[in-house]
């Protein structure tokens, strides 16, 4: 069946250095794909979105890339700041199929 | 702002009871989902609805099912509750497959 799955569940950076999240997908038929942000206790955020036309689609302090020969995207976001800590999952357009998400910590 | 309102925060039931989780958005979407989030596991499809009457199953159906009579109303149901219930149940909606929207979850305990 679909799947999509995060490559680290941990991941700790400092404060002003980019931070990169990374995603597999199983589905090549996959057209769209979605970037969120949760906070502790609240419900995920979009961040960004790309469709399967596009290699690299670029938001403030965010870049999402996609390669769809090996059906692999990641989240880059630049200049991280302690506000970012947070869970990030990556989704599967249409049915919304979820990765298992990647806890991002923020060191100051 | 758009809004997707999950009608309780934290809800406690007792094994065997029939539970309604209630869902509600603003935002005139057709597609409304519900997820169970559980640690490592991240969020799991349930079900979902692409509209008013129509629903399909997610990748863990079992033991629940949903109602959408309403275009703005989705709703999960636990005909009776188990202890492996127990989890954070979030909503969400989204216009196609794009703008979607969560709700700020419901801690079920079931005991």
């Amino acid at each position: 069946g679909e799947s999509v799955g995060l490559h680290l569940p941990t991941l700790s950076v400092q404060e002003g250095d980019n931070s990169i999240i990374n995603c597999a997908y199983s589905n090549s038929a996959s057209d769209y794909f979605i970037w969120y942000k949760q906070e502790s206790g609240k419900g995920p955020q979009f961040i960004i979105d790309i469709r399967s036309n596009m290699d690299k689609r670029q938001g403030q302090r965010v870049t999402v890339l996609l390669n769809k020969t090996v059906k692999h995207l990641s989240l880059q976001i630049a200049a991280t700041q302690p506000g970012d800590s947070a869970v990030y999952f990556c989704a599967e357009g249409g049915k919304l199929i979820f990765g298992q998400g990647t806890e991002l910590s923020v060191k100051p | 702002d758009v809004k997707v309102t999950q009608s309780s925060r934290y809800l406690v039931k007792r094994t065997g009871e029939k539970v309604f989780l209630e869902c509600v958005q603003d935002m005139d979407h057709e597609n409304m989902f519900w997820y169970r989030q559980d640690p490592g596991l991240g969020l799991r499809l349930i079900y979902f609805s692409y509209d008013v009457k129509m629903k399909e199953k997610g990748d863990i159906p079992e033991g629940y099912s949903v109602s959408r009579e309403k275009k703005e109303r989705f709703s999960l149901i636990l005909e009776s509750a188990s202890t492996n219930q127990t989890s954070m149940y979030l909503c969400a909606s989204s216009l196609m497959d794009r703008f979607t929207t969560f709700g700020s979850g419901t801690r079920l305990t079931v005991v």
